[in-house]
C-alpha cells in the first residue's frame, strides 16, 4: 500500500512569505497528524485531525499558522507569514483504529526561511 | 505535561559492540511507549513499541522494556552493525487506541563505526 505523501519536499522563502504544505495520508487512514521537527530536535505535534474534525491544535501557533482537512482526505498546512524560527522540517502522519499505536509519517518538508 | 528525556549523542560506537539509549519519560496517565528511527535521508519508522508495564517490545535485534517503576524506556541491542546507524527517537503517547499525538524525545545520533 502506499505510504503518506508530502510535497513539496523542499522550499525556501523570505520571512514575511506566505508557504502551503499538503498532505495525503494512507487510504483509510481517518486520523492525520501535521508535527513540526526543528533541527537536533524531537518531532512536536502542531494539530491533530480525525476524519474532516480538529482534535488537538494546542500547540500549532494560530496567529501564523492554520490547517485544514476538509474532504477528510488529504490536508494542508499553512503559514503566513513566515518567521526565521519557522525553518523545520514538517512531517505529516497518519493512523487508522486497525494500525493499534503505530503512526505512518511521510518523508517531511523540509523549509528553510531566509 | 508529558514529556520524554533520551540521552544525548552522538553516541559513536564500534561494529558488534552493545548498545544502550537511554530514555525516561514524565506522563500523566498510563502511556504506549516507542522507539522510531530516522536512517539518513528517510522518514520517521516505528522500531518498536510497548503499550503497558513489563511489556517488551523487540525488532531488528533491538529490544526496550517498559519499566513503570522507573519511568523508562531504554533501547538495547546485543551487537550494533554499521546499519544501524541512524538517528533514534523516545516517544510517547497517552491515548489507549493509540491515536493521541506523540511527545518526543530530542533522539539520538547512533553512529557505528566498521
Amino acid at each position: 500500500e502506499a505510504g503518506v505523501a508530502q510535497s513539496p519536499r523542499y522550499k525556501i522563502i523570505e520571512k514575511r512569505q506566505s508557504v502551503a504544505f499538503w498532505c495525503n495520508p494512507i487510504s483509510g487512514h481517518a486520523t492525520l497528524y501535521w508535527y513540526q521537527q526543528i533541527l537536533g530536535q524531537g518531532p512536536k505535534l502542531l494539530i491533530q485531525f480525525q476524519n474532516n474534525g480538529v482534535v488537538d491544535d494546542s500547540q500549532l501557533p494560530k496567529d501564523r499558522f492554520s490547517a485544514e482537512r476538509l474532504k477528510g482526505v488529504d490536508s494542508t498546512l499553512k503559514i503566513q507569514p513566515a518567521k526565521l524560527e519557522d525553518s523545520a522540517v514538517y512531517l505529516c502522519a497518519s493512523h487508522s483504529s486497525l494500525t493499534y499505536n503505530e503512526q505512518f509519517f511521510g518523508p517531511g518538508t523540509r523549509l528553510t526561511v531566509l | 505535561g508529558n514529556s520524554v528525556t533520551q540521552m544525548e549523542g552522538p553516541v559513536t560506537l564500534s561494529e558488534e559492540a552493545f548498545l544502550t539509549i537511554n530514555c525516561t519519560y514524565t506522563a500523566t496517565g498510563y502511556p504506549s511507549l516507542f522507539w522510531y528511527v530516522q536512517y539518513p535521508g528517510e522518514g520517521l519508522q516505528l522500531l518498536l513499541k510497548a503499550t503497558k508495564a513489563d511489556d517488551k517490545g523487540s525488532n531488528k535485534g533491538f529490544e526496550a522494556t517498559y519499566r513503570k517503576e522507573t519511568t523508562s524506556f531504554h533501547l538495547e541491542k546485543g551487537s550494533v552493525q554499521v546499519s544501524d546507524s541512524a538517528v533514534y527517537f523516545c516517544a510517547l503517547s497517552d491515548g489507549g487506541g493509540g491515536a493521541d499525538g506523540l511527545t518526543f524525545g530530542k533522539g539520538t545520533h547512533l553512529i557505528i563505526q566498521p
